[in-house]
């Protein structure tokens, strides 16, 4: 049981440039989220899926795009990228249980640091 | 939308010490606060966690306070070690959401 894996775990773009951040989850989690961790910000969400073909904006969607084809993966895309995207990356899933009270906690992948120059 | 504030943003102990974050969120329908620890380098990892229907929970060295009525939830660590030295997050989830909204973050530097 691997948990939440993310590749890759480095790496370094030049402006303009487009590259694909993947995550895999084996926990069948139906929820999935990808945040941007800055010094001082905290987590902020970029985007979020509640389930397999669903994606949804969070609190910083900008320039990125998102796919969840399959239940286990959640991709994140930067089609052009920017220096203000230079960040780490991190993804997470967690489970459902359908209740009022049911929220879980999130399981999060190991990061992804990414550096845009 | 949820906000959530988190103080403070740095804190300094002694091992053996005791250390308090607070943190304090807006919407009234949150129901669900989680504590991550996030070591240097490392991925958050949840620590303890507290719903609304109770007022506190230990686990060993850690504990978490909830007031519902001051809108406020604090993370509590006994005898620290310097191996409690990371940056602590705290989150607020309303009801149903499963998006939880984080406080910025405390960097916990315990000194041998």
């Amino acid at each position: 049981n691997a948990g939440v894996t993310q590749t890759p775990k480095f790496r370094v773009l030049k402006t303009g440039q487009s590259m694909t951040l993947l995550c895999a989850q084996d926990m069948n989690h139906e929820y999935m989220y990808w945040y941007r961790q800055d010094p001082g910000m905290g987590l902020r969400l970029i985007h979020y899926s509640v389930g397999e073909g669903t994606t949804a904006k969070g609190e910083v969607p900008d320039g990125y795009n998102v796919s969840r084809l399959k239940k286990q993966n959640f991709l994140l895309g930067l089609e052009s990228a920017a220096p203000s995207q230079t960040s780490v990356y991190f993804c997470a899933s967690s489970p459902t249980l359908g209740s009022r009270y049911s929220n879980q906690p999130q399981h999060f992948g190991d990061g992804t640091r990414l550096s845009i120059l | 939308g949820e906000n959530v504030e988190q103080h403070p943003s740095t804190l300094s102990v002694q091992e053996g010490d005791s250390a308090v974050i607070k943190c304090t969120y807006s919407d009234s329908a949150s129901n669900y606060f989680p504590w991550y620890k996030q070591e240097l380098g490392k991925r958050p990892q949840l620590i303890i966690d507290i719903r609304s229907n109770v007022g506190e929970k230990k686990d060993q060295r850690i504990a978490v306070t909830l007031n519902k009525t001051a809108k406020h939830f604090s993370l509590h660590i006994t005898e620290t070690q310097p191996e409690d030295s990371a940056v602590y997050f705290c989150a607020s989830t309303p009801g149903g959401s499963y998006i939880p909204t984080f406080g910025r973050g405390t960097s916990l530097i315990v000194h041998p």
